[in-house]
Formats: C-alpha cells, sequence, structure tokens
C-alpha cells in the first residue's frame, strides 16, 4: 500500500461546480497534513494545513479524520484559476521530517 | 523578500555525464530539502540537510549527493545520469528548528532532461 493515495482524476468540471478530492494515508503515526497546489510545469505552493478539527479558508474546506486515516479538500463555486493539480501531502514525523506526496489529482475547471 | 531559489531553471544532460544543481533558501531558512518529481507523479524526497549535516536521506542511490555550505544553500549533485533521472528537481527551505513542525517553501525547481 502507498503511503499517500488519492483519487486518481483527472476532474473536469463546470465553473461554479463543488468538487471534492479524497486522500488516505498509511502511517497511523503521521503527524500533519497539507494540501498543496501546483500548476503546469511550476512548483508545489501550499494551499492550507488540515486540522483535526476541520478548517475553511475561504471557498476551501480540508478535513481530516484520523480513525480512518482520511483527508479530503472541498472547493465551492470552482473558479477557471482553480485548475492546476492538487497533491495531499503528509509528514508522518513530528518536527520538519520529509514530506510525503499523493500523485496528485488533476482539475480542469471549464467556462 | 526573495523566495527559494534554484539553478539552473533547465538542463539537458546526455546519459553518463554529472549534474550539480544549485539552491539558495529563504533568508533566515537554515533546512534544505531536496525532491525528484517525474512526470506524472508526486514529488520524492531524496536528502534534507539541516545547519549542513545531512538529516535525512531518500530511497536514491549513492549516485545521488548532496551538502549545505554555510550560508546554507545547498547543492544536490547526481553522477552517471540515467534516462530516468529526466524530472524536475525541487528544492525546499524551512526555518526547521529541530522538533517543530515547519512549514516547506518550495523553489521553482530544475528541469533536467536526460538523453
Amino acid at each position: 500500500r502507498k503511503e499517500v493515495e488519492q483519487d486518481p482524476g483527472p476532474f473536469n468540471v463546470p465553473e461554479g461546480a463543488t468538487v471534492a478530492f479524497n486522500c488516505t494515508y498509511s502511517n497511523s503515526a503521521s503527524q500533519s497534513f497539507f494540501w498543496y497546489r501546483q500548476d503546469c510545469r511550476k512548483e508545489p505552493k501550499l494551499l492550507m494545513s488540515v486540522y483535526s478539527s476541520g478548517n475553511e479558508d475561504g471557498r476551501f474546506t480540508a478535513q481530516l479524520n484520523r480513525a480512518s486515516q482520511y483527508i479530503s479538500l472541498l472547493i465551492r463555486d470552482s473558479k477557471l484559476s482553480d485548475s492546476a493539480t492538487y497533491l495531499c501531502v503528509v509528514n508522518p514525523y513530528s518536527g520538519n521530517t520529509p514530506l510525503v506526496f499523493g500523485k496528485g489529482t488533476r482539475l480542469s475547471v471549464i467556462a | 523578500d526573495a523566495g527559494v531559489t534554484q539553478s539552473p531553471t533547465h538542463l539537458i544532460k546526455t546519459r553518463g555525464q554529472h549534474v550539480t544543481l544549485r539552491c539558495s533558501p529563504i533568508s533566515g531558512h537554515k533546512s534544505v530539502s531536496w525532491y525528484q518529481q517525474v512526470l506524472g507523479q508526486g514529488p520524492q524526497f531524496i536528502f534534507q540537510y539541516y545547519e549542513k549535516e545531512e538529516r535525512g536521506r531518500g530511497n536514491f542511490p549513492d549516485r545521488f549527493s548532496a551538502r549545505q555550505f554555510p550560508n546554507y544553500s545547498s547543492e544536490l549533485n547526481v553522477n552517471a545520469l540515467l534516462l530516468g533521472d529526466s524530472a524536475l528537481y525541487l528544492c525546499a527551505s524551512s526555518l526547521a528548528a529541530s522538533g517543530v513542525i515547519d512549514t516547506q517553501y518550495f523553489g521553482p525547481g530544475t528541469r533536467l532532461t536526460v538523453l
């Protein structure tokens, strides 16, 4: 089983749609969780951290279920500019240790 | 403030050659990590350095080596290049006090093509 697994995608959605990405991780001791966004041929950029209580940033909502080892990202009212690859990222250990990335899920928002 | 910088941006090499990639972290950041991203995959961890010492190594062959300099910049070296080394090489920096969960900021990457 891979350490971090994501929906394979790609997701093609119309503007204004709500889209959800799911991710599971294998190491139950993992300490911190993130969603990164990566535009084509660019570097990954931190979109948001994910907390057990759930967190929201504008149109983006992230959820963490430690019991199920499951992370989600919800994007409401999709914009054309949301088109990118979304990477689920886990830090398996405490402290500043290497990040473990999923393969990413490509989102295309269509006018 | 300048972000993480990497050089060169693009590089074309042939099999068997050697390559050196460079990274300058954000000012004040003492930790640098290197990742390899093959097309269609997520980044894979190669090395982490903190205060000039290697703190972690991913599952990469000995052809890959790195170091960190007193000014916290870093070099990644790859010897005896293979076609499969073609990838985007990403450098990430963080403040990285030991034991602290810290955000890693990525540079624009070096795109290496091995022919």
